[in-house]
């Protein structure tokens, strides 16, 4: 079946600098990949989509990266502010429709 | 205006009860999924109706039934409630039937504790 890991140890970083978190799936080939965020008591929010043929996306401070031979997608957070911290979950979906998420890695942006 | 909203926010019950907890969408969506969030946090689909028809139905014991009245609504009741449904239960939505295309907006959430 297929699996997803997420770095399950928090990534603590000082404000200012990039932030770096990775996704790496097996037994899967997804069609797309999303990158969410959550905060505590609530429920994820959407950030990022990038699709198997896309190699990288930008929002903002926001970059996405997908590499469909490494099974890996990588998410950046430039200039990281303290309001960045949270959980940030990656979910895969093929054509079908149905998202397998990872478990997250929770984010310590200290001042 | 809440866009995808839940009841209640907490349920705390007794083994063997039943419950339903309740999700409406005011986003105009065509898909509504359920998801379990377990205590390692992760999410896991349970269900996905579009426009009103069910397109996911992971495997979820048959004590767990999802309704949905209209597209903006997905209630979820389970019967015969055991100590392993407690978690923090989902309710989501997106645009059309290719979810994986477009994000999925999620509520809240209902912290569920079964004793």
């Amino acid at each position: 079946s297929q699996k997803i890991e997420q770095n399950s140890e928090a990534l603590n970083i000082q404000e200012g600098k990039t932030a770096t978190l990775t996704c790496n799936y097996t037994n899967y080939s997804p069609a797309y990949l999303q990158w969410y965020r959550q905060d505590p008591g609530r429920g994820p929010v959407f950030l990022l989509l990038i699709r198997e043929n896309e190699k990288e996306k930008r929002k903002e401070r926001l970059k996405v990266t997908f590499d469909t031979t490494l099974k890996q997608s990588l998410f950046h957070i430039t200039a990281s502010q303290p309001a960045d911290s949270a959980t940030y979950l990656c979910a895969l979906a093929s054509n079908f429709n149905k998202f397998y998420f990872g478990s997250g890695t929770k984010l310590n942006v200290k001042p | 205006d809440t866009a995808v909203s839940q009841t209640p926010k907490y349920l705390v019950t007794q083994m063997g009860n039943d419950k339903s907890i309740k999700c409406e969408q005011n986003l105009g969506h065509d898909t509504m999924y359920w998801y379990k969030q377990d205590s390692k946090k992760f999410l896991k689909i349970m269900f996905s109706y579009n426009n009103k028809e069910l397109i996911i139905n992971e495997t979820v014991p048959n004590r767990f039934s999802p309704k949905s009245p209209d597209k903006a609504h997905l209630n979820l009741h389970i019967n015969s409630l055991e100590l392993g449904d407690s978690a923090v239960y989902f309710c989501a939505s997106s645009q059309d039937g290719t979810g994986a295309k477009n994000e999925q907006f999620f509520g809240p959430g209902t912290r569920l504790t079964v004793l």
